[in-house]
């Protein structure tokens, strides 16, 4: 069975401090890879998606993520965080086995000290 | 625009009992989905519809059902309530393959 997994459970950083979150998937075929984020108290929002071509792909807030087909990865990255970054982020992955149902990683939760 | 929204927000039922989720998607998409998202695991996904038709379902059992409307809102049916049925149920819309948009769910609790 296709399944996501978020390496890090929670992740505690600094303001103006780098970020890179991983996700991997586990599915041979062909993927549309997905970046969500619920800050506290508000409903997931799409950050960014990675559809084809271009595997770098910019989303809002100043985040990216970067399709690596040979490792079957989909890291979120961001060079300087900011106190209202913190949240919790999912890694989302649509395979044309599972029809259009996205399948979720765990999440990571992202605490950031000013 | 508005987006996703669900109702109601809370919902506090007790084991055996029926309950109703309510979802109208971002106007234009003809797309919903509904997930569950249950302490400690995850978003799971219960079940896909459009264009009027369920196109796929998640592992949960027939209890769990649904139906999209005509103008595309779409409910969700829980049938013989289950404690383990306390989660937050979120609904999205989509065009048809394009991203899923999240409304803010509806949380369930059973006793």
């Amino acid at each position: 069975a296709q399944s996501v997994s978020q390496h890090n459970h929670h992740v505690i950083l600094s303001e103006a401090a780098s970020l890179e979150l991983g996700c991997n998937y586990s599915y041979g075929g062909t993927v549309n890879l997905f970046w969500y984020v619920q800050y506290p108290g508000q409903h997931l929002q799409l950050l960014l998606k990675y559809f084809s071509g271009d595997p770098l792909v910019k989303g809002i807030k100043g985040f990216e993520a970067e399709f690596i087909k040979s490792k079957f990865s989909f890291n979120l990255r961001k060079p300087s965080v900011q106190w209202s970054d913190t949240a919790e982020y999912f890694c989302a992955v649509k395979t044309n086995q599972a029809g259009t149902a996205l399948i979720f990683g765990k999440g990571t939760t992202l605490s950031v000290s000013s | 625009e508005a987006g996703v929204t669900q109702s109601p927000t809370h919902l506090i039922k007790t084991r055996g009992q029926q309950v109703t989720l309510r979802c109208s998607p971002i106007s234009g998409h003809t797309s919903v989905y509904w997930y569950q998202q249950a302490l400690g695991l995850g978003l799971q996904f219960l079940l896909w519809y459009d264009e009027g038709e369920e196109r796929n379902r998640g592992n949960f059992p027939p209890r769990f059902s649904g139906r999209q409307f005509p103008n595309y809102s779409s409910e969700l049916n829980v049938n013989a309530l289950e404690l383990e049925d306390s989660a937050l149920y979120l609904c999205a819309s989509s065009l048809r393959g394009g991203g899923q948009y999240f409304g803010a769910g509806t949380r369930l609790s059973v006793l």
